[in-house]
C-alpha cells in the first residue's frame, strides 16, 4: 500500500501571498489531520477532516483552512502568508475518525515565507 | 488545558546502552498516550500508544513505555541502544474535550536521540 504522499515537499512564498498544500490518504484511510510543525512551538494539530466534514479544530487562525474531497484526498489553504508560518506542514491519515487512532504521516511540506 | 512535557531536548547515549526518554502530561481526564517517532526528512511514525488496560505497553523496535498515573508519567524505554534509533522521539496525549466525541492531540517538544558508536 502506498503511503501518505504531500504535495509540493518545498515552498517558498513571500508574505501576503496564500498557498496550498496537498495531501493524499492511504487507500481507505477517511481521515485526514494537519499538523504544523516548528522550532518553537514544535507540533500543533491544525484540524482533522473525516468524510469531507472538519470534525475537529485546533487554535489557529481564521487564514488556516482546509477540505477534503469525496476521494479523502485533502488540501490545506494559508490566506495572507506571514513570516511565522514558515513551518514544516505534516498531514497525517487514519481509517477511522478521532486523532487518538494511529495516524499516518506524510513527509511534510516544507513552506518558507520570505 | 492538556499539556505534555519532554524533560531532556536531547538524550545521548551509547550503543548498546539503555535508552530512557521522559514524558509527563497533565490531563483532568485518563487520556490516551502516545510515543512518535521521526526519522530526519520524514514523516512521523507511531511507535507505541496506551488507551486502557496493561500499563506497561510494547511498541515497535524494541521500545515500551509504562504509564503510571500517579506520576502522570509515560516514559519511553529500550534496554539496548542501536544506531537506527537515532531520531527525534515524541510524546503525545489525547483526551476528551468537554461536550463532545473530538479528541485533541497535544504532543511535546520532542527529544532527539543520539545514538555514539
Amino acid at each position: 500500500k502506498a503511503g501518505v504522499t504531500q504535495t509540493p515537499r518545498y515552498l517558498i512564498k513571500t508574505r501576503g501571498q496564500q498557498v496550498t498544500l496537498s495531501c493524499s490518504p492511504i487507500s481507505g484511510h477517511r481521515s485526514v489531520s494537519w499538523y504544523q510543525q516548528t522550532p518553537g512551538q514544535g507540533l500543533q494539530f491544525l484540524f482533522e477532516y473525516f468524510s469531507e466534514t472538519q470534525r475537529n479544530k485546533g487554535n489557529f487562525p481564521g487564514r488556516f483552512s482546509g477540505r477534503q474531497f469525496s476521494n479523502s484526498r485533502s488540501e490545506m489553504n494559508v490566506s495572507t502568508l506571514e513570516l511565522g508560518d514558515s513551518a514544516l506542514y505534516l498531514c497525517a491519515s487514519s481509517s477511522r475518525q478521532g486523532v487518538y487512532n494511529e495516524q499516518f504521516f506524510g513527509p511534510g511540506t516544507r513552506l518558507t515565507v520570505l | 488545558a492538556q499539556s505534555v512535557t519532554q524533560l531532556g531536548s536531547h538524550v545521548s547515549v551509547s550503543e548498546g546502552a539503555l535508552v530512557l526518554l521522559r514524558c509527563n502530561y497533565s490531563s483532568s481526564v485518563p487520556p490516551y498516550l502516545f510515543w512518535y517517532v521521526q526519522y530526519p526528512n520524514q514523516g512521523l511514525q507511531l511507535l507505541l500508544k496506551y488507551t486502557t488496560g496493561a500499563t506497561l505497553v510494547k511498541g515497535i523496535n524494541g521500545f515500551e513505555a509504562e504509564f503510571k498515573k500517579s506520576e502522570t508519567s509515560f516514559h519511553l524505554t529500550k534496554p539496548s541502544a542501536h544506531m537506527s534509533d537515532a531520531a527525534e522521539y515524541f510524546c503525545a496525549v489525547s483526551d476528551l474535550r468537554s461536550g463532545g466525541s473530538n479528541y485533541k492531540l497535544t504532543f511535546g517538544k520532542g527529544t532527539l536521540l543520539t545514538v555514539n558508536p
